[in-house]
Order: structure tokens, then C-alpha cells, then sequence
């Protein structure tokens, strides 16, 4: 059974630029939640999307956005890039909202 | 919210030995407290995960104990092997659907 798949694995981006993250969840998982991991604040919940919507949402600004589609693929955008964002980020599906989350190998972003 | 604090933050042991890592949490309401492992360029792999109506949930070397009463809960990890080098995280979890993680713990296992 395929696990949860990220693209891309890795990006650089420059200040100011936005970007794009995608996530494919494992098959049959509806929910589907980001998180930011960086060496000085660890792990961050961004948000969650379960059946297309969003069920909640981290401490995090409006340049942080996300949706999911129809076949529970999800995508993770942020805007107006600042060096501060560079994290690897992380989507994981769970087949109930609360509980059995899988996670992916991460998209690590790098703002130069 | 959830504030999930981990103990220790390193821990070396001799292969063979037995290495336990701590979490506390504060929210009462959390019913899900799940461990994962994360390894060089890779995401966090789930262990093991127990409910709150569950005291104790063992596979294979892994164990977890959970004591709702005074909000902790702790890994057992038994004949530790190199393998088992990686950074653990604990995790606790509500209906809100959200998961809070401990800081995490570099294990390492020396041959």
C-alpha cells in the first residue's frame, strides 16, 4: 500500500515568492493535516482538511493557506515567502480525524 | 491549548540495554497519545500509539504506559539496537483534531 507522497522534496525559493506544496494521501484517507518542523520551534500544526474542508487551523498568518480536492489530495500554499519559512513541511493522513496519522518524507522548502 | 513537554532531550545507551523517554501533558481532555520515530531526510514513522481508556500497549520491544491521573506517558524501549538510533517524538492529541509534540529525543544506541 503506497504511504503518503509529497512533491516537491525540495525547493528554493526566493523572498518574496510563493509556493506550492502538494500532498497525496494514503488511499481511503480523508483527513489530511499539515505541520512545519524546524529546529527552533519543533513540530507546528498548520492545518487540518477533512472532506474538502478545513477543520482547523494552527497559530499560523494568512500567507499560510491550504484545500483539498475531491480525491483528498491536498495542497499547502504560501504566499510572500520569508527567510523565517524555510522548514521542511510535513502532510499526514489519517483515516479518522483523530487518531492513526501517517506522514510524509516532507517537502523541505529553503527561502534564500 | 496542549503544551506536550519530553524528557530527555538526548539519550545514549549501550546496545542491549533499555531506554525509556517521558512526556507529560497538561490538557486533561487529550484521549490520544501517540510515539514516532524520525530518521535522517524522512518523516516521523508512527511506533505506537495508545488511547486513553488503555494503561498499557505493548509491541514486540516497544512498550508505552500511560497514567491519565498524572498526566504522563512513557516509551520502553527493551535490547535497544544501533538501528534504534533516531529522534523520537511523543505526541497527545483531542477531538480537536490536532496533533502537540514534544521537543523530541535523540536516541542513540552505541554497538
Amino acid at each position: 500500500k503506497a504511504g503518503v507522497t509529497q512533491t516537491p522534496r525540495y525547493l528554493i525559493k526566493t523572498r518574496g515568492q510563493q509556493v506550492t506544496l502538494s500532498c497525496s494521501p494514503i488511499s481511503g484517507h480523508r483527513s489530511v493535516s499539515w505541520y512545519q518542523q524546524t529546529p527552533g520551534q519543533g513540530l507546528q500544526f498548520l492545518f487540518e482538511y477533512f472532506s474538502e474542508t478545513q477543520r482547523n487551523k494552527g497559530n499560523f498568518p494568512g500567507r499560510f493557506s491550504g484545500r483539498q480536492f475531491s480525491n483528498s489530495r491536498s495542497e499547502m500554499n504560501v504566499s510572500t515567502l520569508e527567510l523565517g519559512d524555510s522548514a521542511l513541511y510535513l502532510c499526514a493522513s489519517s483515516l479518522e480525524r483523530f487518531a492513526g496519522y501517517t506522514f510524509g518524507s516532507g517537502t523541505r522548502l529553503t527561502v534564500v | 491549548g496542549e503544551n506536550v513537554e519530553q524528557h530527555p532531550s538526548t539519550l545514549s545507551v549501550q546496545e542491549g540495554d533499555s531506554a525509556v523517554i517521558k512526556c507529560t501533558y497538561s490538557d486533561s481532555a487529550s484521549n490520544y497519545f501517540p510515539w514516532y520515530k524520525q530518521e535522517l531526510g524522512k518523516g516521523p514513522q508512527l511506533i505506537i500509539d495508545i488511547r486513553s481508556n488503555v494503561g498499557e500497549k505493548k509491541d514486540q520491544r516497544i512498550a508505552v504506559t500511560l497514567n491519565k491521573t498524572a498526566k504522563h506517558f512513557s516509551l520502553h524501549i527493551t535490547e535497544t539496537q544501533p538501528e534504534d538510533s533516531a529522534v523520537y517524538f511523543c505526541a497527545a492529541t483531542s477531538t480537536l483534531g490536532r496533533l502537540y509534540f514534544g521537543r523530541g529525543t535523540q536516541l542513540t544506541v552505541w554497538p
